[in-house]
């Protein structure tokens, strides 16, 4: 089956800096890679997502990209404010079943 | 967007009691739904995946006789921890997905359920 490895498990950055979190997946056959958030004691809730005819994806400050051959994706956060800290899971989905990764908890300093 | 309801959001029991959590989606029809557990800080972990009109599939290591799953309408899964034990303490989160097969579609997930067995 799939296996999602997250990269790092915590970071913490300035307000206003850029912050990066890395996925790795297993499974060829993965075509939909979404990126959840997740606050304190609430569900998580998608803040974007690629599938696997895209090599990247913009939203504002959110970007994310995806290297099919090497098996990564990453998730690019820009101009990092307060409300940006949370727990981020990456996932990634062949077909109906979706694997999450460990989660990243980013805190951005103010 | 689509909205799943889960119900309830925290439960305590005493160790022995089983306890039935409710997933529904409000405004569409999910022929699959997926139950989750997560401890404190940690990832979420695929218990099972619930087809409507058939048996759940299980993640390996998930006792299917102690999470029992049913997902007897388009709208409706449900969880049913069986004999809870203090162990079984956890946060236990539905999702829900508008396409059957083909390719892969948002989640949507529910509130989250926080189980506590004394």
């Amino acid at each position: 089956g799939e296996n999602v490895e997250q990269h790092p498990s915590t970071l913490s950055v300035q307000e206003g800096d850029s912050a990066v979190i890395k996925c790795t997946y297993s499974d060829s056959a993965s075509n939909y890679f979404p990126w959840y958030k997740q606050e304190l004691g609430k569900r998580p809730q998608l803040i974007i997502d690629i599938r696997s005819n895209v090599g990247e994806k913009k939203d504002q400050r959110i970007a994310v990209t995806l290297n099919k051959t090497a098996k990564h994706f990453s998730l690019h956060i820009t101009e990092t404010q307060p409300e940006d800290s949370a727990v981020y899971f990456c996932a990634a989905s062949p077909n109906n079943d979706m694997r999450f990764g460990a989660g990243t908890r980013l805190t951005v300093k103010p | 967007g689509a909205v799943v309801s889960q119900h309830p959001s925290r439960v305590i029991c005493k160790s022995g009691t089983s306890v039935k959590i409710e997933c529904r989606s409000l405004d569409f029809q999910a022929t699959t739904m997926f139950w989750y557990r997560q401890f404190p800080k940690k990832s979420l972990m695929l218990m099972a995946t619930s087809n409507e009109g058939s048996k759940a599939t299980y993640e390996q290591g998930v006792e299917k006789d102690k999470f029992l799953i049913n997902h007897a309408s388009l709208t409706l899964s449900t969880l049913t921890v069986t004999s809870a034990h203090p162990e079984d303490s956890s946060f236990y989160i539905c999702s829900a997905s508008r396409t059957s097969g083909g390719p892969s579609g948002e989640l949507f997930f529910g509130e989250g359920s926080r189980l506590t067995v004394l």
